[in-house]
């Protein structure tokens, strides 16, 4: 059983590009949670996702973040135009129906120049 | 007041010692406790969840929570130098929804 997949693993923009992050649950998993752990400090929750829905927001950036996650394949975290503070480590973890545990993804590692 | 706090460490101990990692939490209303172990440059690991109030043992680890209290602790027994680590508390704050808040991580040392 294949655990939480993310691609890329590490992902280099330059500064007014856009990142495009994927996330594919493990099987059997439907909710998607996306995290961020800036350099030296703790992760932070970002959003939490169902199949076509966006359950919490609460921790996403008001301006130039986004996330998906479509009916068919992975969820997707954008973010549009990165500046330098958006270089961090963005995890993302999967849940079965039901339950709280969450499982992380191996994270993509996003640096800005 | 941070919603979910750990001391940062280092914790060193001695190999075959044993580890006691401490987090506290803000919100009486949470329910759901976990820990997470994330080595250097890797993603975090799941540890245990404990729910209720008491003891719950998995191996070499034991988690105690203690709601009115409002902490949770991970113990390890017959700490190994692998198990050199960070060691992350999430907390289900307020218990709505699915949204976990991290404590900063205990970073652990084990000498052999």
């Amino acid at each position: 059983n294949a655990g939480v997949m993310q691609n890329p693993r590490h992902l280099v923009r330059r500064r007014g590009q856009e990142a495009r992050l994927r996330c594919s649950p493990m099987k059997g998993h439907s909710h998607v949670y996306w995290y961020r752990q800036l350099p030296e400090e703790g992760l932070k929750f970002m959003v939490y996702l169902q199949k076509e829905n966006i359950i919490d927001e609460s921790g996403m950036p008001k301006e130039r973040f986004s996330a998906e996650f479509p009916k068919e394949g992975p969820s997707i975290l954008r973010i549009q135009q990165v500046v330098r503070g958006d270089s961090a480590a963005y995890f993302c973890a999967s849940s079965p129906m039901g339950r709280e545990t969450q499982y992380f993804g191996p994270g993509t590692r996003l640096l800005v120049l | 007041q941070k919603e979910v706090e750990q001391n940062s460490g280092p914790l060193s101990v001695p190999e075959g010692a044993i580890a006691s990692l401490n987090c506290t939490y803000s919100d009486r209303v949470s329910q759901s406790f976990f820990w997470y172990r994330q080595y250097s440059g890797k993603s975090p690991e799941l540890i245990m969840s404990i729910y209720s109030n008491g003891d719950k043992e998995d191996g070499r680890f034991t988690a105690q929570l203690n709601k009115a209290s409002q902490y949770v602790s991970l113990l390890i027994r017959d700490s190994q130098p692998s198990d050199s680590a960070t060691y992350l508390c999430a907390v289900n704050i307020g218990g709505a929804g699915n949204k976990l808040t991290f404590g900063g991580g205990t970073r652990v040392l084990v000498k052999p």
